[in-house]
Formats: C-alpha cells, sequence, structure tokens
C-alpha cells in the first residue's frame, strides 16, 4: 500500500529533550515536506526537501532541523524542544519535479507532539 | 504574496442539506487551488484540485468547487451531505513549485 508513516505518533516531552521524528515514504517520491498545524492557523510549512541532500527552509523553520540522506526517509529533529513547538506534525510527499507545480502531496497520519 | 483566507471556522449542517464552504484567495500571478480533507484523526487527503480549463471541478465522492478568477473564489460545494463528510476542510493555494499555503481550515459538523 502506497503510504507515508511518521513515528511516534504521539510524544509527550519535556522542554530542551532533544527528539526525531520519523517520515518514511514508499512510492518513489523526489519531494518531501514537513508542516505544523496549529488551531487558527491551519498547516505551515517548516522544511522542504526537493531530494536527496537538497533541503531547504519553509516558513517556520526556527528550531527544527531536517536531513534527507535517503529517498525515502526525512526526519524532522528537534534539538532543544520548546512549549511552543506542542503542535500537530505532517509529513507529507509528492513527484516533485515528474509531477509538475501542482502535483498532488500524500501526507502522513500525523504526530501530537507535546513539550512540557 | 499568495494567501488563502477560509472565512468560515466551523459549518453546523443537517444530513441530507446542501452545503457551502468558502474560501478566498489572494495573488498576483495564475494559481493552483486545492480542497484538502482531514478526517479525524487523519492525515489530510486530496479532495479536488483546479489547475486550468474547465473552472468546475468534481471529486469522486460529490463535492464540486468552481474558480471564479473574478471574484478570487474556490468555494466548496455538495448537493446533499452525508454524516460521514464530518471533517476539516482545508482550502490551499500554490505558492513557489509544489509549495501550498493553506487556509486555517473549516469545520463540517454534520448531524442525524
Amino acid at each position: 500500500e502506497a503510504q507515508v508513516t511518521q513515528n511516534p505518533r504521539y510524544l509527550i516531552t519535556v522542554t530542551g529533550k532533544k527528539l526525531t521524528v520519523t517520515c518514511s515514504q514508499n512510492m518513489n517520491h523526489e519531494y518531501m515536506s514537513w508542516y505544523r498545524q496549529d488551531p487558527g492557523l491551519g498547516l505551515r510549512q517548516i522544511y522542504y526537501s526537493m531530494n536527496v541532500e537538497a533541503t531547504d527552509k519553509g516558513d517556520v523553520p526556527e528550531g527544527y532541523k531536517v536531513s534527507r540522506k535517503e529517498k525515502r526517509n526525512f526526519p524532522l529533529i528537534l534539538e532543544s524542544p520548546s512549549p511552543n513547538q506542542t503542535s500537530l506534525y505532517f509529513c507529507a510527499s509528492s513527484l516533485g519535479l515528474a509531477g509538475g507545480q501542482a502535483d498532488t502531496q500524500y501526507f502522513g497520519p500525523g504526530t501530537r507532539l507535546t513539550v512540557l | 504574496a499568495q494567501s488563502v483566507t477560509q472565512l468560515d471556522s466551523q459549518v453546523p449542517v443537517f444530513e441530507e442539506a446542501p452545503v457551502e464552504l468558502r474560501c478566498n484567495y489572494s495573488s498576483s500571478v495564475s494559481v493552483y487551488l486545492f480542497w484538502y480533507v482531514q478526517y479525524p484523526n487523519q492525515g489530510l487527503q486530496l479532495l479536488l484540485k483546479y489547475l486550468s480549463g474547465s473552472t468546475l471541478v468534481k471529486s469522486i465522492n460529490g463535492f464540486e468547487a468552481e474558480f471564479n478568477k473574478s471574484q478570487t473564489s474556490f468555494h466548496l460545494r455538495k448537493p446533499s451531505v452525508h454524516i460521514s463528510d464530518t471533517a476539516e476542510y482545508f482550502c490551499a493555494v500554490t505558492k513557489g513549485f509544489q509549495k501550498l499555503v493553506f487556509g486555517t481550515g473549516t469545520r463540517l459538523l454534520v448531524s442525524p
């Protein structure tokens, strides 16, 4: 089954304790992206990647890091989480250049993060 | 800069009634427009999109949206909703290659 998976689905942590949220897709997609969803703000892009070893900042990158060493994986790293990073996080992927400018993005199930 | 406005944060409706979810966008260039749906505890799924051509686009589950360039709108409609349509609906516009700018979402609540 074609899908985007995220782990963990739920995470409660404390301020300053480094964490990683994994994202993996099995569709051989080139483009991957991370979003955070907050009430009243919709989804905002954190980082995106056009392909392996090619990452760039989205609209709200502060406090986050990403890496893209393999095509299928795009982990989101919070090196020193703070309470304002409490949110619902979504990973998404799409074909990329082959799909054109308006290609459909496929979303993972989400990771609900609480930072105390 | 592109932006998306969804005027209604929540729309309550009775089953089998018609519904319209409003979306307006601002852009100085040609855009591609999307509606995504998020069912409870799930990720977003594409409902429909407008790229070019016919201004009326339809989804497989009875929703449709009409691109109106003069009013910069892309409202989503369904003539008769089901309980299973209860979800949050996001309008989005492209900003550059593959980059989606989302509205704040409209929660559709369908009651019996």
